[in-house]
């Protein structure tokens, strides 16, 4: 068990619809990522924060946001969802950004139908 | 730009077999960190090993070793005495002060097959 929690662990949404996918990071990790993966791209890096503080930006869609609250949990929202989002997106968290090793939750496994 | 490849997609080997997974790493940066993760079947992702540019002693983890070379920008993964159980995609991933380390990069994976 990595101490990251994610929720929910499937989903299977309509074309055009929004979800929320959301992260709890290890206790102590001040830092969050999203990746997403699909079958043909390995781990696409999304987004990164930090303390609550957006501090990296990968591809990541304009459809696409995410945060992270004062109790350092995270949210990734998906909006005007298309068929080729259907992918595993995966939450991590560190102590030091990228100076540390990450930590992976389980997944969120988002099929859009 | 902050670059990894993985140029093996998929490795099939023999149990008791030696492998070696290769990492080949772009940077402008003096200063970075190199980890290698593990995605077994069940879909979590494991952490290995970090490595900063600074420190390129090569580093030997039970059958695990590590063989990070700046020359060539390389740092690649060997399995010694392979088991089923190491059948899994290998992700090598680099940060870079440039970003101040927080945008991870990860390179597009190494499928491992071990047969028994």
């Amino acid at each position: 068990d990595s101490g990251v929690t994610q929720t929910p662990k499937h989903l299977i949404t309509a074309t055009g619809q929004r979800v929320t996918l959301r992260c709890s990071p290890r206790s102590g990790d001040l830092s969050v990522y999203w990746y997403q993966q699909s079958l043909d791209q390995g781990l696409q890096f999304l987004i990164q924060y930090y303390n609550g503080e957006e501090r990296a930006k990968g591809n990541i869609l304009e459809r696409f946001s995410a945060q992270q609250f004062p109790d350092l949990h995270s949210e990734l929202n998906l909006s005007s969802l298309e068929l080729g989002d259907s992918a595993l997106y995966f939450c991590a968290s560190s102590s030091l950004g990228g100076r540390t090793e990450a930590f992976f939750g389980q997944g969120t496994r988002l099929t859009v139908v | 730009a902050q670059k990894v490849t993985q140029a093996q997609t998929e490795i099939s080997v023999v149990e008791k077999e030696d492998v070696t997974l290769d990492c080949v790493y772009e940077t402008r940066d003096t200063t970075y960190y190199l980890f290698w993760y593990k995605q077994p079947p069940s879909g979590e992702l494991v952490f290995l090993i970090r490595r900063n540019s600074f420190d390129e002693q090569n580093e030997i983890s039970g059958r695990y070793s590590w063989n990070f070379q700046k020359s060539t920008s390389s740092f690649n993964f060997t399995i010694t005495a392979s088991q089923v159980v190491d059948s899994a995609v290998y992700f090598c991933a680099l940060s870079e002060a440039k970003t101040s380390y927080d945008k991870v990069i990860f390179g597009p994976g190494t499928s491992l097959s071990v047969i028994p």
